[in-house]
């Protein structure tokens, strides 16, 4: 079984303040890495799907990374806002059409 | 505007009885998933579907049982209830491959009594 971390386990920032979260994930045999977003009492939403060492996705102020050699991915918020309090969650999958294995999340809450 | 359906939203079973959770998507998407949601445990998968006709197990498998039943439909059953499987329950879809980002059901919540 695919071992997926995530650090730290919850964060607490002032509203304006930017932030960054780390995922890891075995290097061997990497095919996938996924970044989801979880509000409270909703179901995760996707922020991005990357495949390729040193691929970065932007959507807005969120941002990512990806280093496949050495097995991690960094999620970054510019300018936190109090929407952006969530779940962060990345899963990682080590071949095409096999099973996604998701870290236990990092949790933001940005104070106004 | 539908995409990932789960029913019921809400069940509470007593120990020993059976149910199964239903799961169907709109998206025509090969691969579909059940995961298991406890707290300071994030998602856990139970089962996954690559495509129409296959299944897998996932992380934690024992005690359900799945179903493909088409390629919009994928069945969760819990064939005797254990309170250790009271949880929150979502069913994905993604486009298949790994490399598509997968899409969540609004989650099923059990409880066992």
């Amino acid at each position: 079984i695919l071992n997926v971390e995530q650090s730290p386990q919850s964060l607490h920032v002032q509203e304006g303040d930017s932030t960054n979260f780390t995922c890891s994930f075995p290097s061997s045999n990497f095919y996938a890495l996924h970044w989801y977003r979880w509000e409270t009492a909703k179901s995760p939403e996707a922020l991005f799907v990357m495949t390729l060492n040193g691929d970065g996705k932007k959507k807005g102020r969120i941002s990512a990374t990806l280093n496949t050699k050495e097995g991690y991915s960094y999620l970054y918020i510019k300018g936190s806002q109090p929407e952006d309090s969530a779940t962060y969650l990345c899963a990682s999958m080590k071949t095409s059409y096999d099973k996604v294995i998701f870290g236990p999340g990092t949790s933001l809450s940005v104070i106004p | 505007n539908a995409g990932v359906t789960q029913t019921p939203k809400f069940q509470v079973l007593k120990t020993g009885q059976s149910m199964t959770l239903q799961c169907a998507q709109d998206m025509n998407h090969n691969s579909m998933y059940w995961y298991r949601q406890d707290p300071g445990m994030g998602l856990r998968l139970i089962y996954y579907s690559a495509s129409e006709g296959t299944t897998d197990k996932g992380e934690v498998p024992n005690g359900y049982n799945v179903s493909r039943l088409n390629k919009r439909e994928f069945s969760l059953r819990l064939e005797s209830a254990a309170p250790s499987q009271t949880s929150v329950y979502f069913c994905a879809s993604s486009g298949g491959q790994g490399n598509q980002p997968q899409h969540f059901g609004d989650g099923t919540r059990l409880s066992i009594l």
